[in-house]
């Protein structure tokens, strides 16, 4: 069966300082991979997604970055966090094809910047 | 712009139904979603709706109308543990999911 793991799953990080959150599935091949944050009382926003080894898509221009050096394996990144970078980072899979959509996250990353 | 509606916050009573509404206004419509997340957890996918009408999985039955921008979720018999956070999202034409704000559902004895 399929599985999705991230972490860590909780940082305190001072303004300034560097990120580097981890992702990585297990049990499929060539899956779509995605990067979403998750902030009080808003809905859930894409920040990159990736079809493939190296190709990441960036949806919202911001200090954060994705790489995606193995199939399975995505990271998110940042060289200065911002205040405003606080919030539920979540990591996601889909199958490339896609039929249902369905979505399957994994156990998100609680990050905050003081 | 893209927009999905749904309401903050609906209490409801154990045992009871609740029907949770979502109205939406995107660029194309390729099948809206239910997502549950409890807690300081991740989304668990719930439903699918492509095509009008009643999906029903369980206890949990989702809607849909393409003419009106307009799907609802519906929980019957109610349990404690149902109380959660249910997002709807909709796939736009370009194939990328728009994500309402969640309604949190309280369940009370």
């Amino acid at each position: 069966s399929q599985t999705i793991h991230q972490w860590p799953a909780t940082l305190v990080q001072p303004v300034g300082s560097p990120l580097s959150l981890e992702c990585t599935v297990e049990g499929t091949s060539n899956p779509n991979l995605y990067w979403y944050r998750q902030a009080a009382g808003r809905g859930l926003q894409l920040l990159f997604y990736s079809v493939g080894i190296g190709q990441i898509s960036s949806e919202v221009p911001q200090n954060l970055s994705a790489s995606r050096p193995q199939d399975r394996q995505f990271i998110l990144s940042s060289k200065k966090l911002l205040l405003s970078d606080s919030g539920f980072y979540l990591c996601a899979w889909s199958e490339r094809e896609w039929d249902t959509g369905e979505l399957f996250f994994g156990e998100g990353s609680r990050l905050t910047v003081l | 712009g893209q927009n999905i509606d749904q309401p903050t916050e609906m209490t409801a009573t154990e045992g009871a139904i609740v029907q949770i509404n979502c109205t939406y206004q995107t660029s194309g419509f390729n099948g809206l979603f239910w997502y549950q997340q409890h807690a300081g957890e991740a989304p668990t996918f719930l439903s699918y709706n492509v095509l009008d009408g009643l999906e029903e999985k369980g206890r949990f039955s989702s809607f849909l109308s393409r003419s009106k921008g307009y799907s609802y979720l519906l929980l019957k018999e109610l349990q404690m543990k149902d109380s959660a956070s249910y997002l709807c999202a909709v796939r736009d034409s370009n194939y990328q999911l728009i994500w309402g704000a969640g309604t949190k559902l309280i369940i009370k004895p």
